[in-house]
């Protein structure tokens, strides 16, 4: 995850707030995701950008948003649709290859009382 | 039917010996396969993948791919504590090049 950053690492916000996080990367790959993870499961798809200004759902997206106006960045916003919030939140890329592996960054972890 | 299935575990093995970790697909369509090693509290971390029928081997991992019965492995060999971790198995498809689908990980404890 050297190329990718997350932040803050830990967002703490009340209920009826709506919060964004941050993910940014520096490997100029064209695609980036984001999942949810909560506590003893896999991971699960929000939002995924294959390009600049192009974005689509993934199986969870009720409650969130995104946009892509830059290559580099790429944020979430949790809304205060979004009726369990409290979650692991990662972001990943990937580069257009024979692979399409996923890089993750560091996460946030958001706690919402 | 889960895309992506993996034993829930947890997997205890003694130190040095080896972990063997089993995951099935159930899309034919499914061409990549991934290896992620999280541990507690951090974000997944690419260990190995695998496209190809057969073996893959890298260090003391190695990747096993048998597209007919649908199944991929990972084996951890001289197994260490730093091994303890859970470990995610995730493949994508030529339909859905863009979207990994997730195992939901097999806890492994190496015990010294």
């Amino acid at each position: 995850d050297g190329g990718i950053t997350q932040s803050p690492k830990y967002l703490f916000r009340k209920e009826g707030q709506n919060v964004t996080l941050s993910c940014e990367q520096n490997l100029n790959h064209d695609a980036m995701y984001w999942y949810r993870q909560d506590p003893g499961q896999g991971l699960r798809l929000i939002y995924y950008s294959q390009i600049v200004n192009d974005f689509q759902k993934g199986d969870i997206a009720e409650g969130y948003s995104v946009s892509r106006e830059k290559k580099e960045s790429f944020p979430l916003t949790v809304t205060s649709a979004q009726k369990n919030p409290t979650a692991f939140y990662l972001c990943a890329v990937a580069r257009q290859g024979s692979s399409y592996e996923q890089y993750f960054g560091p996460g946030t972890r958001l706690t919402v009382t | 039917q889960k895309e992506v299935e993996q034993n829930s575990g947890p997997l205890s093995v003694p130190e040095g010996a080896i972990a063997s970790l089993n995951c099935t697909y159930s899309d034919r369509g499914s061409q990549s396969f991934f290896w992620y090693r999280q541990y507690s509290g951090k974000s997944p971390e690419l260990i190995m993948f695998i496209y190809s029928n057969g073996d893959k081997e890298d260090g003391r991992f190695t990747a096993q791919l048998n597209k007919a019965s649908q199944y991929v492995s990972l084996l951890i060999r001289d197994s260490q504590p730093s091994d303890s971790a859970t470990y995610l198995c995730a493949a994508i498809t030529r339909q859905r090049l863009y979207k990994l689908s997730f195992g939901a990980g097999t806890t492994v404890t190496v015990r010294a």
